[in-house]
C-alpha cells in the first residue's frame, strides 16, 4: 500500500456540472501528477504540479485545472463535466530531482450522467 | 510523437506457466525512462520496474524479468512459475526526456489483461 491516499473512491456527477477531486501526496514528496484512465484504456497524463506551480501538461483542455498546496497535498477540478469525462482519475506523488519511484493513488472513479 | 504498443490485449495462462508481456514503443529521444506498472482490480498502479534508456542490462527481480533491446524498441516483460495472484492489468509506459524518470509526461501502453488460472 502506497502513502498516496485519493478522495472520494467513487463519484457521480451530472453533465455541466464541476467536480473536484483530491490527492493527499507520499510523505517527503514534492511533486505530483494526474491522469485520466477510460475503461479498458492506458492512463493518460492531464498535468504535474511541482512547487505548487504547473510543470507541463498533456493533451487536456483548459477546463481542467489543478492546485498543489504548500503541504503537497493536490486538488484537479474538472469545469462543465462530459460524458467522456467519466473515468479513473490516477494521481501519482514523486520527489523532483530524485531517482526513487512514484506512487499511484488507488484513484477516484468518476462517471457523468 | 511518441507510443507504446501492447499487443496482447489478454492472455490466459494456467498457473506455473512462464509468460511473456510484449512492449514495443516509438521515440525520437536518445534520453527517456521505460517502466512497467501491475494494476491490479483494486486500481492504483504498483511500479514493477524503471529502465533509462542508457541501460540495456537485463534484469531479474524473483519471479520477474526483463528484456530491453533498443535495436527493436522493445522492453518485454516475463514472469516465470506464474501465480494466481500475478493476474492483473500489466501496463508498459515510456518517459519524455524531460520527466527525469519521475511520473509526469508518461505515454501508456493499453495495457495486457493477465488471467493466470489456477
Amino acid at each position: 500500500e502506497t502513502g498516496v491516499t485519493q478522495s472520494p473512491t467513487h463519484l457521480i456527477k451530472t453533465r455541466g456540472q464541476q467536480v473536484t477531486l483530491r490527492c493527499s501526496s507520499q510523505s517527503g514528496h514534492n511533486t505530483v501528477s494526474w491522469y485520466q484512465q477510460a475503461l479498458g484504456q492506458g492512463p493518460q497524463f492531464i498535468f504535474q504540479y511541482y512547487r505548487e506551480e504547473e510543470n507541463g501538461r498533456g493533451n487536456f483542455p483548459p477546463r481542467f485545472s489543478g492546485l498543489q498546496f504548500p503541504n503537497y497535498s493536490s486538488e484537479l477540478n474538472v469545469n462543465a463535466l462530459e460524458l467522456d469525462d467519466s473515468a479513473l482519475y490516477l494521481c501519482a506523488s514523486s520527489h523532483e530531482g530524485s531517482e526513487t519511484e512514484a506512487f499511484f493513488g488507488q484513484g477516484t472513479r468518476l462517471t457523468v450522467v | 510523437a511518441q507510443k507504446v504498443t501492447q499487443a496482447q490485449t489478454e492472455i490466459s495462462v494456467v498457473e506455473k506457466e512462464d509468460v511473456t508481456l510484449d512492449c514495443v514503443y516509438e521515440t525520437r529521444d536518445t534520453t527517456y525512462y521505460l517502466f512497467w506498472y501491475k494494476q491490479p482490480p483494486s486500481g492504483e498502479l504498483v511500479f514493477l520496474i524503471r529502465r533509462n534508456s542508457f541501460d540495456e542490462q537485463n534484469e531479474i527481480s524473483g519471479r520477474y524479468s526483463w528484456n530491453f533491446q533498443k535495436s527493436t524498441s522493445s522492453f518485454n516483460f516475463t514472469i516465470t512459475a506464474s501465480q494466481v495472484v500475478d493476474s492483473a492489468v500489466y501496463f508498459c509506459a515510456l518517459s519524455d526526456p524531460y520527466s527525469g524518470g519521475g511520473a509526469d509526461g508518461l505515454t501508456f501502453g493499453k495495457g495486457t489483461h493477465l488471467i493466470i488460472q489456477p
